[in-house]
């Protein structure tokens, strides 16, 4: 099966520093990439809608500004969490669509994001 | 806009007895897709069964088989034979067309006991 990997799987950073997560499909092209937040016994929350060579659309109340997202290539894209607050602590999950068959969703395995 | 809704918080099963999980949602969209997501305490999510909507047969995948009345807009998820790898958060989704970001409900959190 297709596979999708987010790096890193776990960060810790001060508050007011910037985070980078990354996406990548494995083994497939994914013209379009979902980054979803995920707080502690709570759903996962679409964020943005990250498509390749053009920009992301963001989800209303997600400050584009804040997060900042890039689809450089069909198989990576990325997510700056910029100025990072504590309250931005929060598991982020992003997911790929296979290029041929758009109703197949495949899943990272998160990134754990604390911000001190 | 979509919306799910699953009304169970939490649930619990006896293992190797059968459990039904509920789901209902709302869509505009006629050709839709519909889904049951596993999320085990490793955060991965794992896909366990999806519906086409345009589909009158319910989907079946080994012990885990959905109820799907399109007119009620209702999608449950039946575990048979639970075990307890079984235990894990549900959440239950819709994809209103290809190429567009599922819509999560809250999630129900199954506990099964041996």
């Amino acid at each position: 099966g297709a596979v999708v990997s987010q790096h890193p799987s776990w960060v810790i950073c001060k508050s007011g520093t910037s985070v980078k997560i990354e996406c990548r499909s494995l083994d497939f092209q994914a013209t379009t990439m979902f980054w979803y937040r995920q707080f502690p016994k709570q759903s996962l929350m679409l964020m943005a809608t990250s498509n390749e060579g053009s920009k992301a659309t963001y989800e209303q109340g997600v400050e584009k500004d804040k997060f900042l997202i890039n689809h450089a290539s069909l198989t990576l894209s990325t997510l700056t969490v910029t100025s990072a607050h504590p309250e931005d602590s929060s598991f982020y999950i992003c997911s790929a669509i296979l290029a041929v068959n758009y109703n197949e969703q495949f899943f990272g395995p998160g990134t754990r994001l604390t911000v001190l | 806009a979509q919306t799910v809704t699953q009304s169970q918080p939490e649930m619990s099963v006896q293992e190797a007895e059968t459990v039904t999980l509920s789901c209902t949602y709302d869509t505009s969209e006629n050709n839709y897709y519909l889904f049951w997501y596993k999320q085990p305490p490793s955060r991965q999510m794992i896909l366990v069964i999806r519906q086409e909507a345009y589909k009158q047969q319910n989907a079946t995948e080994n012990r885990f088989s959905v109820n799907f009345q399109k007119a009620a807009k209702s999608f449950s998820l039946k575990i048979s034979d639970s075990q307890l790898g079984d235990t894990a958060m549900y959440f239950c989704a819709v994809q209103p067309s290809g190429n567009t970001p599922l819509v999560f409900g809250k999630g129900t959190r199954l506990s099964v006991i041996a």
